[in-house]
């Protein structure tokens, strides 16, 4: 079935320092690909998607590029904040005729620290 | 914003107690998804629905889960009996066709 595999955290950085987090996924056909972000205390905010291959995904200085070839959906930041702090969910839809029916990753925690 | 509104945000009972949690989706919104989240498991999906019809609840324990939608507007998940395994935060979150989902703040279930 369909499955998607994150980095295992924690992920802990100083201000300013670049992130990455790597995704990777295993489909049929060809899904949506989507990362989410949950600060504490809260529910999962989609972060950025793509709907094809070789789409960019982009919000609030954050990017991931689909690519197929690789399957692979990885999240990238070029100077991360205190602010940035929180799970970091990569995720494929499995079913779009269903509403978007999505598979998530184990999530990544990331730490930024001043 | 349109937000996915959950209630009670936090809930303690004692073992065997019912349970139900309450969820009202976006205006609009097709689909609504259960999915609960704790530490040893991650995030899973119970259940969902397409214009009120269940479409999958095999995530879900039958024999003390129950998932329903009276209306459009409400979406209920019922546990009966609970217990101290069913601790978790419980989200519910809703969508439209294929566009992405928007997840409610959740229920965080303390059963003791």
């Amino acid at each position: 079935g369909n499955s998607v595999t994150q980095m295992e955290g924690p992920v802990t950085l100083s201000e300013e320092a670049f992130l990455t987090i790597n995704c990777t996924y295993t489909a049929t056909g060809y899904p949506s690909l989507f990362w989410y972000v949950q600060y504490p205390g809260e529910g999962l905010q989609l972060l950025l998607k793509a709907t094809k291959a070789d789409d960019k995904g982009s919000n609030k200085g954050f990017e991931a590029t689909y690519r197929k070839e690789t399957t692979s959906f990885h999240l990238e930041k070029g100077s991360v904040q205190v602010s940035d702090s929180a799970v970091y969910f990569c995720a494929l839809s499995d079913s779009p005729q269903y509403g978007n029916k999505l598979v998530f990753g184990a999530g990544t925690i990331l730490r930024v620290k001043s | 914003d349109a937000r996915v509104t959950q209630t009670p945000r936090h809930k303690v009972t004692e073992m065997g107690q019912e349970v139900t949690m309450r969820c009202q989706p976006i205006l609009g919104h097709n689909t609504v998804f259960w999915y609960r989240q704790t530490m040893m498991q991650g995030l899973e999906l119970l259940a969902y629905f397409r214009n009120r019809a269940p479409l999958d609840d095999s995530g879900m324990p039958k024999d003390r889960f129950s998932a329903e939608m009276p209306d459009a507007t409400l979406a209920t998940l019922k546990i009966q009996p609970s217990e101290p395994r069913d601790s978790a935060v419980y989200f519910c979150a809703s969508g439209f066709e294929v566009q992405p989902q928007h997840f409610g703040d959740g229920t965080r279930l303390s059963i003791l």
